[in-house]
């Protein structure tokens, strides 16, 4: 199988301070990872697609420099949400794909992040 | 347009019902498909790539037609346990259609 984990499952915080959600392939090497957003009872938005080693591409209307995407290796991908303000608040869940099934993503279990 | 369209539901059926749910894309071309399936308050998971020939998968058969550009998903013989929410994604961008609630009910 393809396992992805995500930590923290889940965080509440204070406006105004940043949060790490990290993602990790847990066995096998992910060429891509996505970070995708969810707000209750809509779909997934792509927020950001990132390729280790190199930068993110993020989709329009997503503030690159709020969400901070860093891909050190092919197994962990982070998302930082800095500032976070309320409208934050929502169910980021990133998506990895594997070499050579480049298709096929596998979901983390989510983080859903709640700024008082 | 949006580029992944569903039909919204929600599809309320008995045990043992078919249902189908179609999905339509706008980007022609698209060259890869997915159906998964998303329970509450949970991350998605794949329930099958979607090939141009069709293919099943037990009592799921997934279907494509690329001249309408569509896909859809039929379940047979559905069971409770099918309850959930089924989102077509469309490769390339990996677009996802914003789901298509299913309650199965006894």
């Amino acid at each position: 199988g393809a396992v992805v984990s995500q930590h923290p499952s889940r965080v509440i915080c204070k406006s105004g301070t940043s949060v790490k959600i990290e993602c990790r392939s847990l066995d096998f090497q992910a060429t891509t990872m996505f970070w995708y957003r969810q707000f209750p009872k809509k779909s997934l938005m792509l927020m950001a697609t990132s390729n280790e080693g190199s930068k993110a591409t993020y989709e329009q209307g997503v503030e690159k420099d709020k969400f901070l995407i860093n891909h050190a290796s092919l197994t962990l991908s982070t998302l930082t949400v800095t500032s976070a303000h309320p409208e934050d608040s929502s169910f980021y869940i990133c998506s990895a794909t594997r070499q050579g099934a480049q298709e096929t993503q596998y979901f983390g279990p989510g983080t859903r992040l709640l700024v008082l | 347009r949006k580029e992944v369209e569903q039909d919204p539901g929600p599809f309320n059926v008995p045990e043992g019902a078919t249902v189908a749910f179609n999905c339509t894309y706008s980007n022609s071309a698209s060259q890869s498909f997915f159906w998964y399936r998303q329970d509450c308050r949970k991350e998605p998971k794949l329930l099958m790539s979607v090939y141009s020939s069709g293919n099943e998968d037990g009592r799921f058969t997934a279907q494509l037609n690329r001249a309408s550009q569509y896909i859809s998903l039929l379940i047979r013989d559905s069971k409770l346990s099918d309850s959930a929410t089924y989102l077509c994604v469309v490769g390339g961008r990996m677009r996802f259609g914003a789901g298509t609630r299913l309650t199965v009910k006894p």
